[in-house]
């Protein structure tokens, strides 16, 4: 059965702070992995990785995949009130040639000023 | 890219009643899917919408319960029949061409059964 499992499910850090967000996954057909946003009902699109080791980024968000350990992170610098919000993890398998996005349970993540 | 809205935002219903959600994208796109999201859950995938033809449910999903239209390449609905209050969830539509292509979401139907 698909899995993406995310660690850790609640973090709660000071303003300033670093932090990592873990997401490994074990799925049939790897296509790709996505990571969102969700801060009240609409997840917005951060990332997609499809490639090892090639690392994303935006602003103070970045993010790698290791398709040989099945994992990959989202790191936070210099964290603000404003990246208070569940961080998702998504992985699109292939199914009988049906595409589909398998999710993480999420991490909560609050930022305390 | 292309913008995705979804309506109602919210709604209240009485156990028993029906809601459809709407979910209209402002360019053709090929594939479009409902999500579901059970209090405190993550999302999961309902159904792929397709054009056309009926839609693909999920294990544990059935075309009685979430009726889903799909007339053409802009437009779907999703209906939560016979509501119950274990229907009370948030519902997400969503776009994506392809597994190279991140899917795209709507802003969600948040849904209380009373």
């Amino acid at each position: 059965e698909d899995k993406v499992v995310q660690s850790p499910l609640s973090l709660v850090v000071h303003e300033g702070d670093t932090v990592t967000l873990n997401c490994s996954y074990e799925v049939t057909n790897f296509r790709s992995l996505l990571w969102y946003k969700q801060e009240k009902k609409a997840p917005t699109f951060l990332f997609m990785l499809t490639s090892s080791g090639i690392e994303k980024k935006s602003g103070r968000l970045s993010s790698i995949l290791d398709k040989k350990e099945l994992f990959s992170i989202l790191n936070i610098t210099a964290t603000q009130t404003g990246d208070s919000a569940i961080y998702l993890c998504a992985v699109y398998d292939l199914i009988q040639g049906a595409q589909k996005l398998v999710f993480g349970q999420g991490t909560r993540l609050t930022i305390n000023p | 890219s292309a913008v995705i809205s979804q309506k109602p935002s919210r709604d209240i219903c009485q156990r028993g009643t029906s809601l459809t959600i709407q979910c209209q994208v402002d360019s053709q796109v090929t594939m479009m899917f409902w999500y579901r999201q059970q209090p405190g859950q993550s999302l999961t995938l309902i159904a792929t919408a397709n054009q056309g033809s009926e839609a693909t449910y999920e294990s544990g999903f059935v075309i009685d319960k979430f009726p889903i239209s799909r007339p053409n390449l802009t437009f779907s609905t999703l209906t939560v029949s016979n509501m119950s209050p274990e229907d009370s969830s948030i519902y997400l539509c969503s776009f994506g061409e392809n597994p190279n292509q991140p899917q795209h979401f709507g802003d969600g139907t948040r849904l209380s059964i009373l």
